[in-house]
């Protein structure tokens, strides 16, 4: 079964500076998607960003992008010129490459998230 | 364009008593899931509804099930509540085109139920 491990609890980066979220999984496949997704304490979940497994080249998002190295398992989430709203719970998350699993899309795996506090 | 919609946004019941909770997805999408994120969790995949029918289950027990109804819109039915039933419940839509499937799943603002 898939995992997926985030191993900083809580971070802290001050306002404008960049800071990394740390995010490994665990997998025999070799096609999938992985997410980062973002929550704030009015508790919906957004889409930050996403990287498919076969493209090799690292997504990005405005002041949002990504290190995966998929020998590694590895997919950090990098915030570049961090601002006050980017204070959050983030989650990354993982699921298997779209198929026919009895007509499902798949379930998204999530880790236990990475507390983001931002100091002005 | 509305986004995932969920509701009540919050409901407080007892043990022993059932609840249900109510998702419409995101315009244009057919697909709704369902998960539950205890406090401090990430959310746990509950189970997956696509023309109509469960499609995938997560580790759930029966007390849990669900409805999709013909406008793409999900019930999530809980009975015999217990305190571990205490959570966010949250809906995420996609859709299905083509034969394939949309990459992400958007969520609602979820439900938080607490069981006294």
């Amino acid at each position: 079964a898939q995992t997926v491990t985030q191993s900083q609890p809580e971070m802290s980066v001050q306002e404008a500076e960049t800071v990394t979220l740390s995010c490994t999984y665990d997998t025999s496949e070799s096609d999938y998607y992985l997410f980062w997704y973002k929550q704030p304490p009015s508790r919906q979940m957004i889409l930050v960003i996403r990287q498919e497994a076969y493209k090799q080249q690292n997504a990005t998002e405005n002041r949002f992008s990504v290190n995966f190295q998929k020998a590694a398992k590895s997919f950090s989430l990098k915030i570049s010129d961090s601002q006050l709203g980017d204070a959050a719970m983030y989650f990354c998350a993982y699921r298997s490459s779209p198929g026919d699993y009895g007509g499902s899309q798949g379930n998204l795996i999530f880790g236990k998230g990475t507390k983001l506090s931002v100091k002005p | 364009d509305a986004g995932v919609t969920q509701s009540p946004t919050h409901l407080i019941k007892t043990r022993g008593q059932q609840v249900t909770l109510r998702c419409s997805p995101k315009s244009g999408h057919d697909t709704v899931s369902w998960y539950q994120q205890a406090l401090g969790q990430g959310p746990q995949f509950i189970f997956q509804y696509y023309e109509e029918e469960e499609r995938q289950r997560g580790n759930f027990p029966d007390r849990f099930s669900g409805h999709q109804f013909p406008n793409y819109s999900s019930e999530l039915n809980v009975n015999a509540l217990l305190l571990g039933d205490s959570a966010l419940y949250l809906c995420a839509s996609s859709f299905k085109s083509g034969g394939v499937w949309e990459e992400t799943q958007y969520f609602g603002p979820g439900t938080r139920l607490l069981v006294l």
